[in-house]
């Protein structure tokens, strides 16, 4: 069965830290997708960014980009420069040959002033 | 900007009751999900539909059913509401490719007393 891993429930870190968030995913397939969306607190699910596992670069959306490690089937997500506003439920998610997204049980970031 | 609209936030409903919960989005997109969203447990797949009147059953099916009459319209029904199935549910929509993000709703809190 697939599965998708976030180990890290809970994080918390300054104004303009550098952050990452982890997350490990099992399948044997070998093209596939995987996504980082956000929800903040009582707000919609957004997308974050997302990759193409056939593409060797890490997908970079501004402050955010990820280490996508295939082999490792890791692909962590790193904040850079964070705000107040990136506090939200971060949940990995990983997309299967039937469209169906595979997610995993998401980790809360609080970023403090 | 895509637009998936959930009738209602907040919804109280009693147990034994049949409840619809009703979704509608904006951009014509081919896929249409409901999830349930359970602290600890991320996003888990009720029912998708990739077209009209097509359904698919994902994780969690018992105890729901969904109707797709309309492109635009995704309905998820409690055929007799338990109090297990209190929770957040989620509609997302995405278009067919499966590079594609899926774009959610603001969800529906749904108390099952």
């Amino acid at each position: 069965a697939q599965t998708v891993t976030q180990s890290q429930p809970e994080m918390s870190v300054q104004e303009a830290e550098t952050v990452t968030l982890s997350c490990t995913y099992d399948t044997s397939e070998s093209n596939y997708y995987l996504f980082w969306y956000k929800q903040p607190p009582s707000r919609q699910m957004i997308l974050v960014i997302r990759q193409e596992a056939y593409k060797q670069q890490n997908a970079t959306e501004n402050r955010f980009s990820v280490n996508f490690q295939k082999a490792a089937k890791s692909f962590s997500l790193k904040i850079s420069d964070s705000q107040l506003g990136d506090t939200a439920m971060y949940f990995c998610a990983f997309m299967s040959g039937n469209y169906q997204l595979i997610w995993g049980a998401g980790t809360k970031l609080i970023i403090k002033p | 900007d895509v637009k998936v609209t959930q009738s209602s936030r907040y919804l109280v409903k009693r147990t034994g009751e049949k409840v619809f919960l009703e979704c509608v989005q904006d951009m014509d997109h081919e896929n249409m999900f409901w999830y349930r969203q359970d602290p600890g447990l991320g996003l888990r797949l009720i029912y998708f539909s990739y077209d009209v009147k097509m359904k698919e059953k994902g994780d969690i099916p018992e105890g729901y059913s969904v109707s797709r009459e309309k492109k635009e319209r995704f309905s998820l029904i409690l055929e007799s509401a338990s109090t297990n199935q209190t929770s957040m549910y989620l509609c997302a929509s995405s278009y067919r490719d499966r590079n594609q993000p899926q774009h959610f709703g603001d969800g529906t809190r749904l108390s099952i007393l």
